[in-house]
């Protein structure tokens, strides 16, 4: 079955430094891709998704690069902020088959 | 929209006693799903629904069971609460992939 793991639990990083999560996936048939942030004591928020026809997204201050020949994603936030302090999730989703499957999450935490 | 809601917060259970964590949201989406989170891991799925009076298991059903009678509503019942089932539970919804998720139950059984 699909799982998705993160390479690293942990990792903090000086405030306006860029930060790079990341994230392996095991099942090739994943054909969609998703950054979560949890912020301690609520649910996940949606960051941002990329498509496996894509091999990267943009969106404000983050980016996911995605590298379906390792299995492997990541998310890259530029000029890290204190608010951007939180778990980041990684999920895959098999079209059409199971829902998304979540990594055990890397926290970040950030050195003002 | 109030987006995804779910009650209570938070309960402590005694074990073999029963509850209904209730989970609703007004986005009119199809897709709802039920995950557990224990400390310091991941969100693991328990069970989804693909629309009104369809569900189906997720990775770790044993000891929960659903319903989904209208769009809106998605009950997460244990019948008989285990000390293994301490964890924070998150209900999200979806129109497809991308989900809401609600701000989460913590249970504790004792």
């Amino acid at each position: 079955g699909e799982s998705v793991g993160l390479h690293l639990p942990t990792l903090s990083v000086q405030e306006g430094d860029n930060s790079i999560i990341n994230c392996a996936y095991s099942n090739s048939a994943s054909d969609y891709f998703i950054w979560y942030k949890q912020e301690s004591g609520k649910g996940p928020q949606f960051i941002i998704d990329i498509r496996s026809n894509m091999d990267k997204r943009q969106g404000q201050r983050v980016t996911v690069l995605l590298n379906k020949t390792v299995k492997h994603l990541s998310l890259q936030i530029a000029a890290t902020q204190p608010g951007d302090s939180a778990v980041y999730f990684c999920a895959g989703w098999n079209s059409g088959n199971t829902p998304l499957v979540f990594g055990k999450g890397t926290r970040l935490s950030v050195i003002a | 929209n109030a987006g995804v809601t779910q009650t209570p917060k938070f309960r402590i259970l005694k074990i073999g006693q029963s509850m209904t964590l209730q989970c609703t949201q007004d986005m009119n989406h199809n897709y709802m799903y039920w995950y557990r989170q224990d400390p310091g891991m991941g969100l693991k799925l328990i069970y989804y629904s693909v629309g009104a009076g369809i569900t189906d298991k997720g990775e770790v059903p044993n000891g929960y069971n659903v319903s989904r009678s209208t769009t809106e509503d998605f009950p997460l019942r244990l019948e008989l609460a285990a000390p293994s089932q301490t964890s924070v539970y998150f209900c999200a919804s979806s129109h497809q992939e991308t989900q809401y998720f609600g701000p989460g139950t913590r249970l504790l059984v004792l």
